[in-house]
């Protein structure tokens, strides 16, 4: 199974600040990797698709990157609505598997 | 509009059985590979199970294995899960999510485009 790990699990910040969350796959999933955004009592929302694709309706603020093993989410200025828990999942192969989340709270 | 709207869970001793199911709508529920995801309470996102769009390809967590069962019915644009010898660590809400997929050189890259709001199952005695 292809393990993924996110960091960091928690981060405290502020609107404007410039986010990144990072996402490691425990072996090569070339660009397999989606980052999906979870609002408390809500369902998640994908953000980013295929490493660097922008979701429709998606905010541009909201990029993704990397290849391989290691993969990174920017929010370029974070605005109020941004505060949530973020998650990567891999699609490379079964089963799929989701990093365990960064929880994105206002500092 | 394009919508999945689960149902079917509740509370239930360990060592019952749910079924739930989810119910989509506009869109052509025979042409979409569907998923079940869990939010155990504290816990990150867990991916549950898979269907291809022609019931072939079937997939399960290795955590559910044998215990929870996949299917669809296409001509009631429906998906379900039936879930068996339930323990308390499937206490969840429970998400169905429609594949969607980008094709670039022949290449398919999957990512759950649109999703449910959710059934909650808690399992307790």
């Amino acid at each position: 199974d292809i393990q993924m790990t996110q960091s960091p699990s928690f981060l405290s910040a502020s609107v404007g600040d410039r986010v990144i969350i990072t996402c490691r796959a425990s072996q090569t999933i070339t660009r397999h990797l989606n980052w999906y955004q979870q609002k408390p009592g809500k369902a998640p929302n994908v953000l980013i698709y295929a490493a660097s694709s922008l979701q429709s309706g998606v905010p541009s603020r909201f990029s993704g990157t990397g290849s391989g093993t290691d993969f990174t989410l920017t929010i370029s200025s974070l605005q109020p609505e941004d505060f949530a828990s973020y998650y990567c999942q891999q699609s490379y192969s079964t089963p799929l598997t989701f990093g365990g989340g960064t929880r994105v709270e206002s500092k | 509009e394009v919508q999945l709207v689960e149902s079917g869970g509740g509370l239930v001793k360990p060592g019952g059985s749910l079924r739930l199911s989810c119910v989509a709508s506009g869109f052509t529920f025979s042409d979409s590979s569907m998923n079940w995801v869990r939010l155990a309470p504290g816990k990150g996102l867990e991916w549950v199970s898979s269907i291809s769009s022609t019931s072939n390809s079937i997939y399960y967590a290795d955590s559910v294995k044998g215990r929870f069962t996949i299917s669809r019915d296409n001509a009631k644009n429906s998906l379900f899960l039936q879930m068996n010898s339930l323990r308390d660590e499937d206490t969840a809400v429970y998400y169905c999510a429609r594949d969607d997929y980008s094709d670039y050189l022949s290449i398919y890259f999957y990512y759950m485009a649109v999703w449910g709001n959710g059934t909650t199952v808690t399992v307790s005695s």
